[in-house]
């Protein structure tokens, strides 16, 4: 098993261009989410899908939609990349509640720097 | 609004130099309590689950303990490689997100 995989691992954007940030999980979990991580902040929850076909905005969703495009792949796109969004993005699952460990799994993250 | 802070923010040890780090949480109804360690350029990586008041978590030289309003990660004589960013999160009974704290940084110097 792979676990969490997020593509790319490294991406610098110009103010205004978009792009989509990849998330795919092997686990079979229901629940997807996405974090950004900035120093001193800890993570905040942009979107997470708690199953297929469903997407529910975090605390910090502006600038960002998702797709869950199935029960393995969630993705992150930004319309229109502004400086404020560098930060590193975290994709994370966690299995359904009582069929496996209580805790999500994050994958290795995509740092994105936006000049 | 649930809510989870963290202290120190930056805490700095000798080898086998004992510790706690302490996170401290408000949630409509608790029902986990998480904690990561994250090290430079990796996502978090889990180490325990605490449910309910007075449980007990180790694992080598790591003790999670819980109160109703708090969680302690007791480090017991710390080595080098234990030095990482730890990051407590809660989970509300009927909600589906965690709320994440900001993290203690920790660095263990032989």
């Amino acid at each position: 098993n792979a676990g969490v995989t997020q593509t790319p691992k490294f991406q610098v954007l110009k103010t205004g261009q978009s792009m989509t940030l990849q998330c795919a999980q092997d686990m079979n979990h229901n629940s997807m989410y996405w974090y950004r991580q900035d120093p001193g902040m800890g993570l905040r929850l942009i979107y997470y899908s708690a199953s297929e076909g469903t997407t529910d905005k975090g605390e910090v969703p502006n600038g960002y939609n998702v797709s869950r495009l199935n029960k393995r792949e969630f993705s992150l796109r930004l319309e229109s990349a502004a400086p404020s969004q560098t930060s590193v993005y975290f994709c994370a699952s966690n299995p359904p509640r009582g069929t496996g460990p209580d805790t999500q799994y994050f994958g290795p993250g995509t740092r994105l720097t936006v000049l | 609004e649930d809510q989870v802070t963290q202290s120190p923010e930056a805490l700095r040890l000798q080898e086998g130099e004992s510790s706690s780090l302490n996170c401290s949480y408000t949630v409509s109804g608790l029902r986990g309590l998480f904690w990561y360690r994250q090290d430079p350029g990796k996502g978090p990586e889990f180490l325990f689950t605490l449910y309910s008041a007075g449980e007990e978590k180790e694992k080598e030289r790591l003790k999670a303990t819980l109160t109703k309003k708090e969680s302690f990660l007791h480090i017991t004589a710390p080595k080098p490689e234990d030095s990482a960013t730890y990051l407590c999160a809660v989970q509300a009974r009927y909600g589906q997100n965690f709320v994440f704290g900001p993290g203690t940084r920790l660095s263990v110097l032989p």
